[in-house]
Parts: structure tokens; sequence; C-alpha cells
């Protein structure tokens, strides 16, 4: 498995603000991606976190919203930009180590609230 | 497009009872299958994966699960349930692609209740 931390663990914004979630994995990975869990729903996949590279969105998420950085194999961040209420949700990344069947680790997640 | 269905959105089972989680997906070949639990103001935790081989899975925490291509399912088991074991579970698919990267589409997801 890998070891991931994010940082915050939580906060609570102002509506208009923007916010960046910091996601940081102890050993070198292959892939990253940012997950949204809206309250009381399942994961919905952001974005894929290409290092050297600009990210991979899925559809229904832009970069000028969620913006995301991968300067390097173990560190990642995701932005929130310009947040509203519909934003809150808890943020989660998470590793595909190389070699590995595409089994996927998870960080302990960010759970925003939008005031 | 590849898809998970849990049916049971909650499911209450008395301490140690056993417990059976459904999972039905939809995907053009056999899938990379996996079962993640979530417990409150948590991150995912891995339970069990299926990439091929042995149908019966065996996972953490005393968790199996069973591939049953001909069903499309993927059902979690556990045959006497902790209290601790409260909280949410999800069944997950990705595709088989080599070298690449994994696009994991998750269930909607279970809650377990555990009566004491």
């Amino acid at each position: 498995s890998a070891v991931i931390s994010q940082k915050p663990s939580r906060d609570i914004c102002q509506r208009g603000t923007s916010l960046t979630i910091q996601c940081q994995v102890d050993s070198q990975v292959t892939m990253m991606f940012w997950y949204r869990q809206q309250p009381g729903q399942s994961l919905t996949l952001i974005a894929t976190a290409n290092q050297g590279s600009e990210a991979t969105y899925e559809s229904g998420f832009v970069i000028d919203k969620f913006p995301i950085s991968r300067p390097n194999l173990t560190f990642s961040t995701l932005t929130v930009s310009n947040m509203s209420p519909e934003d809150s949700s808890i943020y989660l990344c998470s590793v595909q180590r190389p070699g590995s069947f595409n089994e996927q680790f998870f960080g302990p997640g960010t759970r925003l609230t939008v005031l | 497009a590849q898809s998970v269905t849990q049916p049971d959105i909650h499911i209450t089972v008395s301490e140690g009872a056993s417990l059976e989680l459904r999972c039905n997906y939809s995907y053009g070949a056999t899938p990379y299958l996996f079962w993640y639990v979530q417990s409150p103001g948590q991150g995912l935790q891995l339970l069990l994966k299926y990439f091929s081989g042995d149908t019966l899975v065996q996972g953490i925490k005393g968790f199996e699960a069973e591939f049953k291509r001909s069903q499309s399912s993927f059902n979690l088991r556990k045959p006497s349930v902790h209290w601790s074991d409260a909280a949410e579970y999800f069944c997950a698919v990705g595709p088989v692609v080599t070298g690449g990267g994994n696009k994991l589409t998750f269930g909607t997801g279970t809650q377990l209740k555990v009566e004491l």
C-alpha cells in the first residue's frame, strides 16, 4: 500500500474564495487522481493528475474551476476556485503505484464546507 | 460505459450475524473489481480486489467476495459481523488496462449499521 496525507483535513470557506488542497505520498507513484464525494453520495472522479503535463479532466469538470498541479511523482495539489456552497464536499486524492493492477489507495480526504 | 450498482442503500444486521452486500457491474469484459470501506470521517480503505484466477477472494478484516461472471456480480460477505464493521461500503470497477491508468467507477455505496 501507500501512505497518503492530505492537507488541510477540513476547512470552512467563504463563497467566492479559493482553496488549495495538498496530497503527499510516501513513495513515487505513476498515477494520482482527485475525486469529489458530495454529501451522501458516491465518489466522482474529477481528474487524473499527470506528472509534468496538464491534468486530464472528466466530463463536467474544467481546469478553470479545479486547477491541478503535479510537480513530481509524490505530490499534487487541487484548487477549488471561486467556491460556492455547491462545492461543499469531501475531496480525496488517490494513487496508483507502478506495476499495480490498477488498484488505488486513498488519502484521508479534505472536508470542505463553503458558506 | 462501465457502471456499478449497489442495490441496497442501507443494511442493518445484528452483531455476530452474517453479512452479504450486493454489487452488480456492467462492463464489456471481465473488469478489475474492488471493495472499499469508508468509516465516518475517514478516507477509503481497500478491503479486497479481484483481477483474475480464483473467483473467491479473501480480504482484510475477515471479508471475502465472490466473482460470478454469469451474474455480473461481486458480492461481499462476512460470516460474523462485528460492531466495528459499521461503515459505508463501496464496490468499484476498473478497466483492464495494460500499463495505463485506471478510472475507477464506484457504486453509490451501502451503509451498514450493526445492532448490538
